[in-house]
């Protein structure tokens, strides 16, 4: 079975700064999919960026970028010039590949309660 | 607003009591996905359909819970005989994707946050 770690519970920024959330895996599989999600008080969890394990270039989506690390098994999220409305609980998530039965949905981490301070 | 909705958002019962929560996806989105969240964690898959075919359920889903999804379209889950250990926000998603295509881009709704006394 798939797990995935987020390490830090809490971080605390100031707005502008640049923050990073950590989050390790562990999977036999090859191919897959890493995903963060973001999760607003009281709103919608929302896609924030995903990943292609087969695919070597990290991903970007604006202000947030990924650090894939593969063989180390890690998937950290970038945030670059924060903004408040970045306060968020942050999922890191996992997806194993089509086996022949369907889906089975994320996997995901505890969460990473992130919050921009003015 | 076309995104995916959930009723109640909000509901209480008894112990005992039987429950039943409703999911409407996007519209045309083929995949439907439930999942519970705990406070403090993140959220655990509960089952998933492909359409009308219910295609996974995790081993979380004991024979109290059944979910359905008639003319895959809206879905519904059921909790028979709620314990307090069944509190907790029930989130429901969905996706447009093939049936062999895996990293679809899951879209959540609200969620609906049962509590059991």
């Amino acid at each position: 079975a798939q797990t995935v770690t987020q390490s830090q519970p809490e971080m605390s920024v100031q707005e502008a700064e640049t923050v990073t959330l950590s989050c390790t895996y562990d999977t036999s599989e090859n191919n897959y999919y890493l995903f963060w999600y973001k999760q607003p008080p009281s709103r919608q969890m929302i896609l924030v960026i995903r990943q292609e394990a087969y695919k070597q270039q990290n991903a970007t989506e604006n202000r947030f970028s990924v650090n894939f690390q593969k063989a180390a098994k890690s998937f950290s999220l970038k945030i670059s010039d924060s903004q408040l409305g970045d306060t968020a609980m942050y999922f890191c998530a996992f997806m194993k590949p089509y086996s022949g039965g369907g889906a089975d949905g994320l996997t995901f981490g505890k969460g990473t309660h992130l919050i921009i301070q003015p | 607003d076309t995104g995916v909705s959930q009723d109640p958002r909000h509901k209480i019962t008894k112990r005992g009591q039987n429950v039943t929560f409703r999911c409407d996806p996007i519209s045309e989105h083929n995949r439907l996905y439930w999942y519970r969240q705990t406070l403090g964690q993140g959220p655990e898959f509960l089952t998933y359909f492909q359409n009308e075919a219910q295609l996974e359920k995790s081993r979380l889903l004991s024979d109290r819970f059944s979910a359905e999804r008639p003319k895959g379209s809206f879905s519904t889950l059921e909790i028979q005989r709620t314990e307090q250990g069944d509190s907790a926000m029930y989130l429901c998603a969905s996706s447009l994707a093939p049936l062999a295509e895996r990293g679809d881009t899951q879209y959540f709704g609200p969620g609906t946050r049962l509590t059991v006394l």
